[in-house]
């Protein structure tokens, strides 16, 4: 299957600072990337969906200001956590599609102190 | 809006038992439906998936059948082992490239 990879596996940072997570697909292009957000227990949460050369399409509640993308190429999309608090830590998941299956990174965990 | 209904949110077998997990959704114009296995701190993985033109799939010890009449899909897991023990998540893919994920159902599988 296709692989997509995901750099931090973990970070840890202060209230107030902003942390950037990379998802990148491997061995495919990736026009459309998805970013997830998981707490303990639960199911994954569509934050936004990431479109290569254009804006990204966030879902309803989350804030585009708080959490930029950026999808600069085919194989690469980014999230930035800015001003970081502590009820943003989470587990963050990207995924990509290939064809109509998702393929997801192996998850950010994000806490913040 | 879509939504992916999946019960029951823990299931608790036997070693070598059956497990099923049900899934309903709500936009008609779903085609596909993946089934993810996700444990512990890892990425969900797919397992299996079935498409809209088709009622059943199976893969060795696993299978999935789909009511498109009645926006039903289900997962059946046999002769469950340990190793099965896992949080398995439904999701229907909607037109356009949206998927919605059901809430999950944690299985325990008793040796």
């Amino acid at each position: 299957g296709a692989v997509v990879s995901q750099h931090p596996s973990w970070v840890i940072c202060k209230s107030g600072t902003s942390v950037k997570i990379e998802c990148r697909s491997l061995d495919f292009q990736a026009t459309t990337m998805f970013w997830y957000r998981q707490f303990p227990k639960q199911s994954l949460m569509l934050m936004a969906t990431s479109n290569e050369g254009s804006k990204a399409t966030y879902e309803q509640g989350v804030e585009k200001d708080k959490f930029l993308i950026n999808h600069a190429s085919l194989t690469l999309s980014t999230l930035t956590v800015t001003s970081a608090h502590p009820e943003d830590s989470s587990f963050y998941i990207c995924s990509a599609l290939p064809g109509l299956t998702q393929y997801f990174g192996p998850g950010t965990r994000l806490t913040v102190l | 809006g879509e939504n992916v209904e999946q019960h029951p949110s823990t299931l608790s077998v036997q070693e070598g038992d059956s497990a099923v997990i049900k899934c309903t959704y709500s936009d008609s114009a779903s085609n596909y439906f993946p089934w993810y296995k996700q444990e512990l701190g890892k990425r969900p993985q797919l397992i299996i998936d079935i498409r809209s033109n088709v009622g059943e799939k199976k893969d060795q010890r696993i299978a999935v059948t789909l009511n498109k009449t009645a926006k039903h899909f289900s997962l059946h897991i046999t002769e469950t082992q340990p190793e099965d023990s896992a949080v398995y998540f439904c999701a229907a893919h909607t037109g356009g490239f949206k998927t919605i994920f059901g809430a999950g159902t944690r299985l325990f599988v008793k040796a």
